[in-house]
């Protein structure tokens, strides 16, 4: 396809649980970064990718937060032992440089 | 540190009015400025960008100046339209960074 894509679209989970959302970034793009868009919150950065490596993870909120990338391609984050919380918009980006993102459509995540 | 500040919504305007949707930032070095869309259910879209002072970005009918000495990057559209209803977030990037920074996003309704 043509843009970013998220998968899942929404994903409901039970607090403790483990979950991984998936973003298929543009192809040719290097960079791929995530956010987290939260109510009163506003669009938070949490880690950025520069082919397979994570420069800077300073954005993710805590150790049960992870993210992976292989291939220079597809992007997994993972959130263990899921909170109340943690609930939000994930927001997967991709860009060739650092000027221009392009955003996927997000996965919405709700911990009950 | 970098920071965007964008006026508070939500602003409700009939079809037709002029719409202006105010954004200032505060950055070291030379920013690149953008403003992205998100309507109803859907992701972050690029609407428009500059990437120095006294560039002017358009689309869609919207238009916003790169102003370096008031450091602001307001959005303006002269007749808005039911369909332009949506959040607007203004955004920065520097050269050398990754992360864009956004402003708390600005809820617009049209109404016909």
């Amino acid at each position: 396809g043509a843009g970013v894509s998220q998968s899942p679209s929404n994903k409901v989970t039970e607090k403790g649980k483990d979950v991984e959302l998936r973003c298929d970034p543009i192809s040719g793009h290097t960079a791929l970064y995530w956010y987290r868009q939260s109510l009163g919150q506003g669009l938070e950065f949490l880690i950025y990718f520069q082919g397979n490596s994570a420069p800077d993870k300073s954005g993710l909120p805590s150790d049960r937060f992870s993210a992976e990338r292989t291939g220079g391609s597809v992007s997994t984050l993972t959130i263990q032992r899921t909170q109340q919380e943690d609930s939000a918009v994930y927001l997967c980006a991709s860009s060739v440089n650092w000027e221009t993102q392009y955003f996927g459509p997000g996965t919405r995540l709700l911990v009950l | 540190g970098n920071s965007v500040t964008q006026m508070e919504g939500p602003v409700t305007l009939s079809e037709e009015a002029f719409l202006t949707i105010n954004c200032t930032y505060t950055a070291t070095g030379y920013p690149s400025l953008f403003w992205y869309v998100q309507y109803p259910g859907e992701g972050l879209q690029l609407l428009l960008k500059a990437t120095k002072a006294d560039d002017k970005g358009s689309n869609k009918g919207f238009e916003a100046t790169y102003r370096k000495e008031t450091t602001s990057f307001h959005l303006e559209k002269g007749s808005v339209q039911v369909s332009d209803s949506a959040v607007y977030f203004c955004a920065l990037s520097t050269s050398g960074t990754y992360k864009y920074i956004f402003g708390t996003g600005t809820r617009l309704k049209v109404l016909a």
